[in-house]
């Protein structure tokens, strides 16, 4: 496969609660990005990071990341329903890749 | 500003037969890229272009062949349809580089090849 690992494949939460994802990389980039993609509004940028950030927020998203570990994480803080759908990093090591993407539900 | 749009937004063709994809990019983005999203293999890069020209190519075959116009409209094609090549195409427009600027999608294209 071409894609990035991301974890967990799933997550359902109640609403409130935070979700947190997972992706990880294999070789050096430049920039992460992060998209969501529900069946209303299709795929839509979330939040870029550059190598040389740490952290970045934006509203109710939290992103890290750690080019040590090669990881990035996105956190939904407060959950809502309308959260629901499919998360997916991006990034570009030589190719453009996605990851695999994590399904969460946010129960109401 | 209008959004990325794709036409056809659904189309239904046969095995060996080819099929042609349009994009219309936001208007001053000069970066076109080309997704293939399945099932099973997720996400994946085909293409992107840039002032007309092929910038980055991802792991397809090359049935799979694009291009774009001076106005940054973009198209690609896929010849000799495979059964496998059923999936939705999504087109992205960005700035200058997908690599490096948000990349505004467009609603897809589902292609189903029977």
């Amino acid at each position: 496969s071409q894609q990035g690992e991301e974890d967990p494949q799933a997550l359902s939460i109640q609403e409130g609660e935070n979700a947190t994802m997972n992706c990880s990389y294999k070789t050096s980039i430049n920039n992460l990005q992060w998209y969501r993609q529900n069946s209303g509004r299709g795929l839509v940028h979330l939040i870029l990071i550059r190598s040389n950030e740490r952290e970045k927020h934006s509203g109710r998203l939290r992103v890290t990341l750690d080019t040590s570990k090669k990881s990035s994480s996105l956190l939904i803080t407060a959950s809502r329903a309308a959260d629901t759908a499919s998360y997916f990093c991006f990034y570009n090591n030589n190719d453009m890749r996605f990851g695999a993407g994590t399904r969460l539900t946010v129960k109401p | 500003k209008a959004g990325v749009t794709q036409t056809p937004r659904y189309l239904i063709k046969t095995r060996g037969q080819q099929v042609t994809l349009s994009c219309s990019p936001i208007s001053g983005h000069r970066s076109v890229s080309w997704y293939q999203q399945t099932p099973g293999q997720g996400l994946q890069f085909l293409f992107e272009y840039f002032s007309e020209t092929q910038r980055n190519k991802g792991n397809f075959p090359g049935r799979f062949s694009g291009r774009q116009f001076s106005n940054s409209r973009s198209e690609m094609n896929v010849s000799t349809l495979e059964l496998g090549d059923s999936a939705l195409y999504l087109c992205a427009s960005s700035l200058d580089s997908a690599a490096s600027d948000t990349q505004y999608f467009g609603p897809g294209t589902r292609l189903t090849v029977l």
